[in-house]
């Protein structure tokens, strides 16, 4: 399978906390991006790392990607209640393929 | 922004029947699209790569003749489930690649299926 992995599957913190996530790959990339799920909803789109780079921001999400590892790291800052949701890291070489995902838990 | 649509959103059936879902970029135009399948508190799986005009693609393991699969446009493809059983309930999901090259995929809300 090319399916990634995430770590930890499950990561539950208090509100304002910092929130980490890993993420591994196992074939080489074109870019590496980071999705977010709410509860039986559709996937949104975070951001996006291409493979010639190191890190990138957005605004509370800081990106980070190794490719000699084959990991990449989705930093949230000063978290919120409202980011409690499953996020995923794809990879897209010719095809896209969906790490195992982490559920992240706020707790106001 | 790029938006894409599915519908039905929910679909209930009986096993054995057949079921359509569609899935369609609102506001660009897509030479590929790819339907995904996410079981309860699970990761997406790619099931296909859907390609316009021309045959979809299949991931190991997917069956290409319980799953057709057909991208008669720019702007739609339809994922058809054939004689639907129980364990083919899940959330489908596609995604549309935007034809002008940029690299990020735009997703659907997704379609539950139950079959009963």
């Amino acid at each position: 399978s090319q399916q990634g992995e995430e770590d930890p599957q499950a990561l539950s913190i208090q509100e304002g906390e910092n929130a980490t996530m890993n993420c591994s790959y196992k074939t080489s990339i074109n870019n590496l991006q980071w999705y977010r799920q709410n509860s039986g909803r559709g996937l949104v789109h975070l951001i996006l790392i291409r493979s010639n780079e190191r890190e990138k921001h957005s605004g509370r999400l800081r990106v980070t990607l190794d490719t000699s590892k084959k990991s990449s790291s989705l930093l949230i800052t000063a978290s919120r209640a409202a980011d409690t949701a499953s996020y995923f890291c794809a990879t897209s070489g010719n095809q896209f393929y969906f790490g195992t995902g982490t559920s992240l838990t706020v707790i106001p | 922004g790029a938006v894409v649509s599915q519908h039905p959103s929910w679909v209930i059936c009986k096993s054995g029947t057949s079921v359509k879902i569609e899935c369609r970029s609102l506001d660009f135009q897509a030479t590929t699209m790819f339907w995904y399948r996410q079981f309860p508190k699970q990761s997406l799986m790619l099931m296909a790569t859907s390609n316009e005009g021309s045959k979809a693609t299949y991931e190991q393991g997917v069956e290409k003749d319980k799953f057709l699969i057909n991208h008669a446009s720019l702007t739609l493809s339809t994922l058809t489930v054939t004689s639907a059983h129980p364990e083919d309930s899940s959330f489908y999901i596609c995604s549309a690649r935007d034809m002008r090259g940029q690299e990020t995929q735009y997703f659907g809300p997704g379609t539950r299926l139950l079959v009963l």
